[in-house]
């Protein structure tokens, strides 16, 4: 079963960009994931579907300020030009067979 | 548009049952695997479990297995979650999810507590 690491938290200003990281272990670093957002209270939020070379698809209506890319066993979201409802957790997942795994969250805070 | 609608949630004592509902719509509900994912309090994502088109195979994460089952009603684009046993550790936030063999969790309901008390 794969596992995902996330730092805990990530801080930037208004207008400025900030960039994630979720990185998978060393069996499973050619593996796929998504992006799901959290705001404070709310469901998640499919972002993005990303793959190892980096390639990412986008799920409906997420802005383009969010974009994706990889490198080795790392997968980053990349949030351009930071808005206040930016604000909120972000989690990756990838799945195994009949499994999914999510990683810890980075809570993202916007200054 | 997507929609799946959880329900069914509630206060029941250590060692109650519940059973959880999800009304989906938008999409051919029979063509995609389904999943159950919940966050306890302050906490992050757990997947719960996942099934299949035709309910042949489903699958659940080590602590809900032999108390927890998830079954689904292709003709009322229905996914169920029944939860025996329970636990003041299965306390939280229950979200249903439309997901795919081989592809990531592409839309979230907008769940529903389970609260585990005496």
């Amino acid at each position: 079963q794969p596992v995902v690491t996330q730092s805990s938290s990530a801080s930037a200003s208004v207008g400025s960009s900030v960039k994630l990281t979720c990185t998978l272990d060393s069996g499973h670093r050619a593996y796929i994931i998504a992006w799901h957002q959290q705001q404070p209270g709310k469901a998640p939020r499919y972002l993005m579907r990303l793959e190892g070379s980096g390639s990412y698809k986008k799920g409906s209506g997420v802005p383009d300020r969010f974009s994706g890319s990889s490198s080795g066993a790392d997968r980053f979201l990349t949030i351009s030009t930071l808005q206040s409802e930016d604000g909120a957790e972000y989690y990756c997942e990838t799945w195994d067979s009949n499994t999914r795994v999510f990683g810890t969250g980075t809570k993202v805070t916007v200054l | 548009e997507v929609q799946v609608v959880e329900s069914g949630g509630g206060l029941v004592q250590p060692g109650g049952s519940l059973r959880l509902a999800c009304a989906a719509s938008g999409f051919t509900f029979n063509t995609y695997w389904m999943t159950w994912v919940r966050q306890a309090p302050g906490k992050g994502l757990e997947w719960v479990a996942n099934i299949n088109q035709d309910a042949s195979g489903k699958y659940y994460v080590d602590s809900v297995k032999g108390r927890f089952t998830i079954s689904r009603d292709n003709a009322k684009n229905s996914l169920y979650l029944q939860m025996n046993s329970l636990r003041v550790e299965d306390t939280a936030v229950y979200y249903c999810a439309r997901s795919d063999y081989g592809d990531p969790i592409d839309s979230w309901g907008q769940g529903t507590l389970v609260t585990v008390s005496s």
